[in-house]
């Protein structure tokens, strides 16, 4: 079945890049999100990606999506405290089952100072 | 628009108990959701809803019901709640596939704990 994994945790200094990896299994991917979790808070769309594209960027999100890898990642330009949340890589199929979104484990990115 | 809102946020419940969880959402979205979400193991889907009518089992079905009451709402019910059924529900919502982007919205969860 599909599957979506990424690390667990990762620690970055303030104002430094943060780096945050993805692998997924499904080749029909058509859609590739990052969502942020806030502490007590529920998930929140980041950004996405179409799987025909290699490159997004947005203020300080990059994505970058190697669909020969199936490797997505998600790039935070000076990383700030406000960074600090759970990000959740996800996927979602074709057209006749892009009702469901399969989810990564999140990667916990904490701000040292 | 409030989006996507679920109650409670917070339960406690005794091994055997029943209780349901209540999630509304007042985007006009088709779509509805529900998830588990437990350390380590990101989200997991327990059913969904395509549409208004329809319920399909997701990942981790067993022991859960749910209804789709109407277009804005969906409920999901723990007839006999188990410790294993310990943790935090996330219901969401988005628009049909195919329509978009296929975001999900998501609700500020639902924290159980079962005895």
């Amino acid at each position: 079945g599909e599957d979506v994994e990424q690390s667990l945790f990762l620690s970055v200094r303030e104002g430094d890049s943060s780096v945050i990896n993805c692998t997924y299994t499904d080749s029909s991917s058509t859609y590739l999100y990052w969502y942020k979790q806030e502490p007590g808070a529920g998930l929140q769309l980041l950004t996405y990606i179409f799987s025909n594209m290699d490159m997004k960027q947005d203020q300080r999100l990059t994505v970058l999506l190697n669909k020969k890898d199936k490797h997505l990642s998600l790039r935070i330009a000076d990383t700030q405290t406000g960074d600090s949340a759970i990000y959740f890589c996800a996927e979602s199929g074709g057209y006749s089952s892009a009702s469901k979104i399969i989810f990564g484990s999140g990667t916990r990115l904490s701000i040292r100072p | 628009n409030a989006g996507v809102t679920q109650t409670p946020k917070f339960q406690v419940l005794k091994t055997g108990q029943s209780m349901t969880l209540q999630c509304a959402q007042d985007m006009n979205h088709n779509s509805m959701y529900w998830y588990r979400q437990d350390p380590g193991m990101g989200l997991r889907l327990i059913y969904y809803s395509a549409s208004e009518g329809t319920t399909d089992k997701g990942e981790v079905p067993n022991g859960y019901n749910v209804s789709r009451l109407n277009k804005r709402e969906f409920s999901l019910r723990l007839e006999s709640a188990a410790p294993s059924q310990t943790s935090v529900y996330f219901c969401a919502s988005s628009d049909p596939p195919g329509t978009g982007d296929n975001e999900q919205f998501f609700g500020p969860g639902t924290r159980l704990t079962v005895l």
